[in-house]
């Protein structure tokens, strides 16, 4: 299966601890974007890189939050200082053109 | 007033049924539209990617897109169990924005 692909795909941690999530996108695809995910909405835009370049952030993403796509190939979103409203799906998805999106499974982050 | 709407359903239908999803928008500047089916505790699954008005059609699915009224919409033609999942419709916006807006979703159940 070369769809794309995230790790963990459940994390559970205790308020206050860092967690780091990755994801290896479709080959090929230059463009990568982070999503989030709470019960009963629809996801909710992060970050978007091209190539090793995050060329956009939401105002979503505090400054505890963390992305990297150091070869511009896997990304990773790192999250410190976790707190109880961090608890959400974590989705990627990877783009060739920018147009169509495709997602991973995505990463339960509980947060206790 | 959120920028896309979607009734979140639920919604049951019988098996065999003709399903209509249906979002409304209010930025013009959408141009670009898709819909999402995603199964509980899974990541979205593109369905259906259209940029223009009027309809498309794949197997038992048609995107149906009115950019004069804003409103966008899915129908499933003779419906399945296996059609049981959160449909989310998502926009884009021409001129190289590269975040999908999402909508709620709508929770369908296609019941025997």
């Amino acid at each position: 299966d070369t769809g794309v692909s995230q790790n963990p795909r459940h994390k559970i941690t205790k308020r206050g601890q860092n967690v780091t999530f990755r994801c290896d996108p479709i080959s090929e695809h230059n463009r990568l974007y982070w999503y989030r995910q709470t019960l009963g909405q629809g996801p909710e835009f992060l970050t978007y890189f091209q190539n090793e370049a995050q060329l956009e952030k939401s105002r979503l993403l505090s400054d505890r939050f963390s992305a990297e796509r150091p070869k511009g190939s896997f990304s990773t979103l790192e999250i410190q200082r976790t707190e109880q409203g961090d608890s959400a799906m974590y989705l990627c998805a990877s783009s060739l053109t920018g147009d169509e999106q495709f997602f991973g499974p995505g990463t339960r982050l509980t947060v206790l | 007033q959120k920028e896309v709407e979607q009734d979140p359903g639920p919604l049951s239908v019988p098996e065999g049924a003709i399903v209509s999803l249906n979002c409304t928008y209010s930025n013009s500047a959408f141009q670009y539209f898709m819909w999402y089916r995603q199964y509980s505790r899974k990541g979205p699954e593109l369905l259906m990617y259209t940029y223009s008005s009027g309809n498309k059609e794949d197997g038992r699915f048609t995107a149906q897109v009115d950019k004069s009224s804003k409103y966008i919409s899915l129908f499933i033609r003779d419906s399945q169990p296996s059609d049981s999942a959160t449909y989310l419709c998502a926009m884009k916006l021409t001129g190289g924005g590269n975040k999908l807006t999402f909508g709620t979703g709508t929770q369908l159940k296609v019941e025997l």
